[in-house]
């Protein structure tokens, strides 16, 4: 299958420093990634659509100004934490998918940050 | 968005034994439909997934059933193994919409040899 390849695998940081996490997919395009929030023993909720050339779209309850999205290219997507706290803290973990109809999702290997 | 429920949260089988897991999803323009296995510390991977034009498929020990009418969707694992031993994400998409999956809320199955 593709590989979609994401970095870093975890980071510790400093409450009110920002948090850069960068999401690759290696050998195909992706004009759509997506990004997931995932807490222990839970499901993976959807927090935005980050789309090529254009605003990422966030989903409800998500604030777009602490999760900065970024789809500078066809194979990169960043999502930045700023001015991350503790609650911040959790697994965040990015997909994409080839082509746009009914296609399996592949998944980055998720980021642990830890906030401190 | 979509709402995708799902049943049961922890499942226990024997080894050998069959487990279902259920999904229902509120939007009927969902199309597409997967399951994902997701061991701990690991990134999901996809099982099997059904389109909405399918009632069934099935691969190996592992089986998807889908009912447009009723919204619901499920999987059944047969033969359990230890192996199998994982949390199984259900998820539902809209081609049209965004394309974005909207996930269970996971079943964790736990195997006993």
């Amino acid at each position: 299958g593709a590989v979609v390849s994401q970095h870093p695998s975890r980071v510790i940081c400093k409450s009110g420093t920002s948090v850069k996490i960068e999401c690759r997919s290696l050998d195909f395009q992706a004009t759509t990634m997506f990004w997931y929030r995932q807490f222990p023993k839970q499901s993976l909720m959807l927090m935005a659509t980050s789309n090529e050339g254009s605003k990422a779209t966030y989903e409800q309850g998500v604030e777009k100004d602490k999760f900065l999205i970024n789809h500078a290219s066809l194979t990169l997507s960043t999502l930045t934490v700023t001015s991350a706290h503790p609650e911040d803290s959790s697994f965040y973990i990015c997909s994409a998918r080839i082509g746009r109809v009914n296609t399996e999702a592949f998944f980055g290997q998720g980021t642990r940050l830890t906030v401190v | 968005g979509e709402n995708v429920e799902q049943h049961p949260s922890t499942l226990s089988v024997q080894e050998g034994d069959s487990a279902v897991i259920k999904c229902t999803y509120s939007d009927s323009a969902s199309n597409y439909f997967p399951w994902y296995k997701q061991e701990l510390g690991k990134r999901p991977q996809l099982i099997i997934d059904i389109r909405s034009n399918v009632g069934e498929k099935k691969d190996q020990r592992i089986a998807v059933t889908l009912n447009k009418t009723a919204k619901h969707f499920s999987l059944h694992i047969t033969e359990t193994q230890p192996e199998d031993s994982a949390v199984y994400f259900c998820a539902a998409s809209i081609a049209n919409t965004g394309n974005q999956f909207y996930f269970g809320t996971g079943t964790s199955l736990t195997v006993i040899p």
